[in-house]
């Protein structure tokens, strides 16, 4: 059975740094055709994907958000890290991972985390 | 990026009924579309992958159609548990965008 959980700050000033772990287990990062990514949705609003990582470490981040996000993983832990610079108040959202494979002709995001809600405010 | 668009935005609806929604992409994106269902408060949960396989353990009154730019998410018999809000996906390139939902209410 493969589980996600999302752990982090629920609170954030504005220009802090946020930092959210993905712990999962069921699967192996370092399988072929595995990753895990992360989508976000502010308050009464639709999902949105923010960046992914695959088995072979390739990575890849929405273009909107390039420049502040950073997605590691730490195989032997079962991990993957997400940081966000610069937070801002429209940051405000539930954040969630899941786990993503390729097969059957699409990558497949299933299951998902939880989720985590992480406000911005000062 | 590609920008997908769901049609209608809400849907209200009765037990039993058939309904459809239709998910729009700006470009091909061949069969790289997925469907999700969300209920309040809950994580999304995938419903159909590549455009028309449904995925393990989902009803079989939810079906999937379409490729290129043109989807389609079918319920055959609305049930109570049903009533939720629902996402496309492409997972053609990324970003991997979703559209912006359709909200699917008892009417």
């Amino acid at each position: 059975q493969i589980t996600l959980k999302e752990s982090g700050p629920t609170l954030v000033k504005p220009t802090q740094t946020l930092t959210l772990t993905c712990t999962f287990s069921g699967f192996s990062l370092s399988t072929s055709g595995v990753g895990v990514g992360w989508i976000r949705q502010p308050p009464g609003k639709a999902l949105e994907w923010l960046t992914l990582i695959y088995w072979d470490d390739d990575k890849r981040y929405s273009p909107s958000l390039e420049s502040r996000l950073t997605i590691t993983k730490d195989t032997s832990k079962n991990q993957v890290v997400l940081t966000m610079t610069n937070m801002d108040p429209v940051d405000t959202a539930t954040y969630y991972c899941a786990h993503v494979v390729y097969g059957s002709g699409s990558y497949r995001f299933d299951p998902w985390g939880q989720g985590t809600l992480v406000t911005v405010s000062s | 990026d590609i920008q997908m668009t769901q049609s209608p935005s809400s849907l209200s609806a009765s037990v039993g009924d058939r309904v459809t929604i239709t998910c729009r992409a700006s470009q091909s994106v061949s069969k790289y579309l997925n469907w999700f269902q969300q209920q309040p408060g809950k994580a999304p949960k995938l419903l159909i992958y590549a455009a028309s396989s449904l995925e393990s353990g989902v009803p079989s009154r939810f079906s999937g159609s379409g490729s290129g730019t043109d989807f389609t998410l079918t319920i055959s018999s609305l049930q109570p548990e049903d009533f939720a809000t629902y996402y496309c996906q492409q997972s053609y390139s990324t970003p991997y965008t979703f559209g912006q939902g359709t909200k699917l209410e008892i009417k």
